[in-house]
């Protein structure tokens, strides 16, 4: 079945750590995002990629770095520079290239920092 | 900039009663909005779309939007509330400004009382 697949469904560590978020596609998608979810906040953009090799910054994505260089693979990492890094993280995709359609998403990755 | 407000980040309704959740955007061109369902700890699903054409759209679980161009509005509703219906429920906005960015609402969670 085609998808998105976040790995792993919960991490914990410790504060100072850098930690890198899975996000796989197979849908043949050409845009990615990452989002984060804090209660009563909503989602919010931390960076988003229309094509292989190119992304650019959400609007929080400070102490945190992706890489896009597989059209299937978007990770994420939280870097120790990001403040409060405890939440849950959602990947998408959709169809990019200029066709508007949904976003598709993963089932999230809940992340705590201790 | 593109914007979506949803009013009341908490709606009770009965089983059987109406539910209606409301969801107003802003957007300097044509917009396509999105609404989405997320229970506890999963992903985002989609319910509906609009892109162009007909303002009323379907959705799945017995779920239909209006949109209302001269109410910059996108309001949700379903006829008969079930319990399985109980979610946090998002609204989205994007456009063909280039960006190709999904903008999201903070959400509204809805309670279904028996």
């Amino acid at each position: 079945d085609g998808g998105i697949t976040q790995s792993p469904k919960y991490l914990f560590r410790k504060e100072g750590q850098n930690v890198t978020l899975s996000c796989e596609q197979n849908l043949n998608h050409d845009a990615m995002y990452w989002y984060r979810q804090d209660p009563g906040q909503g989602l919010r953009l931390i960076y988003y990629s229309q094509i292989v090799n190119d992304f650019q910054k959400g609007d929080i994505a400070e102490g945190y770095s992706v890489s896009r260089e597989k059209k299937e693979s978007f990770p994420l990492t939280v870097t120790s520079a990001q403040k409060n890094p405890t939440a849950f993280y959602l990947c998408a995709s959709s169809i990019g290239g200029g066709s508007l359609s949904e976003a598709f998403f993963g089932q999230g990755t809940r992340l705590t920092v201790v | 900039a593109q914007s979506v407000t949803q009013l009341g980040s908490h709606v009770s309704v009965s089983e059987g009663a109406l539910v209606l959740l409301r969801c107003n955007y802003s957007s300097s061109v044509p917009p396509y909005l999105f609404w989405y369902v997320q229970y506890p700890n999963q992903g985002l699903q989609l319910l509906l779309k609009y892109t162009t054409g007909a303002t009323l759209v379907k959705g799945i679980n017995g779920f239909e939007a209006e949109f209302k161009k001269s109410e910059t509005s996108f309001h949700l509703t379903k006829p008969s509330a079930h319990m399985s219906d109980a979610a946090e429920y998002f609204c989205a906005v994007t456009s063909t400004s280039g960006t190709y960015k999904y903008i999201f609402g903070t959400g509204t969670r809805l309670k279904v009382l028996a």
